[in-house]
């Protein structure tokens, strides 16, 4: 089974811009987290949705929105790229919104922006 | 304000001794607690949880303990292998949320 797949890997924005990152959870997860990490620093929530629902956001600006779709796979966008947006941006999947609770959470590898 | 602390220093120990981590949390009430392994570009894993009615859990060569009234987690590794070698994320949550404390890195030296 595929795990956790995000897309892309790596990407460079320039100050300004728009940038929109993909996540496709576990087949069967419906709950998908995002999370922004910079270096040497632990996670920070960014939003969960589960259902298409927006359940949680964490402290980030409104130049962070999210979107789930039918098929849970879900997207970040971030307008108005400023360099500190700069991080490794996570996401995360688990069966339910409260699946954490009990599984913790599966964790994809990654996109990794770059904001110059 | 919340504040989850984990030694930001790297811990070095040799192989076969047992690796100790600490995570300590204030003006925080969580209702679990998570622990994470993270290697470098890669997202974190899940390696064990223990709520706040339970004192201690064990998986494999791992054990976790959680005193809510120091409000502290240990984190062990017993037996360690260089393969051990990684970032340890902690994480509390309180719903379905979570939030990671800053890790701490693990260097096992054979």
């Amino acid at each position: 089974d595929a795990g956790v797949t995000q897309s892309p890997t790596h990407l460079i924005k320039t100050r300004g811009q728009h940038v929109t990152l993909r996540c496709s959870p576990i087949s069967g997860h419906k709950s998908v987290s995002w999370y922004q990490q910079v270096l040497g620093q632990g996670p920070q929530f960014i939003f969960q949705y589960y259902e298409k629902e927006e359940r949680g956001r964490g402290n980030f600006p409104d130049r962070f929105s999210a979107r789930q779709f039918p098929n849970y796979s879900s997207e970040l966008n971030v307008n108005a790229l400023l360099l500190g947006d700069s991080a490794l941006y996570l996401c995360a999947s688990s069966f339910t919104f409260e699946g954490v609770y009990y599984y913790g959470y599966t964790f994809g590898s990654g996109t990794r922006l770059t904001v110059v | 304000s919340q504040k989850i602390e984990q030694n930001s220093e790297a811990l070095n120990i040799q192989e076969g001794k047992t690796a100790t981590l600490t995570c300590n949390y204030t003006n925080y009430s969580p209702a679990y607690l998570q622990w994470y392994r993270q290697d470098p570009g890669r997202g974190p894993v899940f390696l064990l949880l223990i709520r706040e009615n339970e004192k201690e859990k064990r998986k494999e060569r791992l054990k976790v303990t959680f005193d809510t009234t120091l409000k502290q987690s240990l984190f062990h590794i017993t037996a360690s292998q260089p393969a051990d070698s990684a970032t340890y994320l902690c994480a509390l949550g309180a719903g379905n949320m979570l939030t990671f404390g800053g890790g701490t890195r693990l260097m096992v030296k054979p």
